[in-house]
């Protein structure tokens, strides 16, 4: 079964641009969440999707958004970059509360999208 | 707000040695306690997931404990080898968010052979 695959693995963008990050779940899971990773902060919870729903969100930002789609797909998409944006984005994906497996709750983290921001 | 402390932040120990890390945290109200191994560039591998009304978990040399009314979590590795060396972050869910977790700084294991 293939692992949750993030793309791009890098980027590089310039201050004020926006950029969007892609990360495709393992196969029937349907929660998908994203952190943001940086030395200073640690790991941060951005945002959860559940069956293309918004059901939790960090504090984050409005720059900070997110979507999934009816395939489980997410994208986030970050605008009017800053310096701080600078960091490694983690997507996670787990079964979802609608189970009633005492596993279901274990993330598999993808291998995250490193954005540098210039 | 939930805060997660990990202790020690960085240990370096010999090759064989058992040991045990610590984390806490604040809020008791906890849906369940991950443990987290990171290497260096990569995303985290989940090692051991305790329910909110488990007191502990185990698999492979790998212990976890939780004693929730105390707000404590420790993971116990047994006979330590070189490839533990790593990142270990734990991480609580909140009761009403399964999913939404706050992570403790992680602690930076080297186990030299």
């Amino acid at each position: 079964k293939a692992g949750v695959t993030q793309t791009p693995r890098y980027l590089i963008k310039t201050r004020g641009q926006q950029v969007t990050l892609s990360c495709s779940p393992i196969s029937g899971h349907r929660s998908v969440s994203w952190y943001q990773q940086t030395p200073g902060q640690g790991l941060q919870f951005l945002f959860e999707y559940f069956s293309e729903t918004q059901r939790n969100k960090g504090n984050f930002p409005g720059r900070f958004s997110g979507r999934q789609f009816s395939n489980s797909r997410s994208e986030m998409n970050v605008s009017t970059l800053e310096l701080g944006d600078s960091a490694l984005y983690l997507c996670a994906s787990s079964l979802g509360t609608s189970y009633s497996l005492a596993n279901k709750n274990i993330q598999y983290f993808g291998a995250g999208t490193r954005l540098s921001v210039l | 707000k939930q805060e997660v402390t990990q202790i020690p932040a960085a240990l370096s120990v010999p090759e064989g040695e058992n040991l045990v890390l610590n984390c806490s945290f604040t809020d008791s109200a906890i849906y369940n306690l991950q443990w987290f191994r990171q290497d260096p560039g990569k995303g985290l591998t989940s090692l051991l997931l305790i329910q909110s009304s488990q007191r502990e978990q185990t698999s492979g040399r790998l212990n976890a404990s939780l004693d929730k009314s105390s707000g404590r979590s420790t993971l116990y590795i047994a006979a330590s080898q070189p490839g533990d060396s790593a990142t270990y972050l734990c991480a609580v869910a909140p009761n009403n968010a399964g999913n939404m977790l706050t992570f403790g700084g992680g602690t930076r294991l080297m186990v030299k052979p």
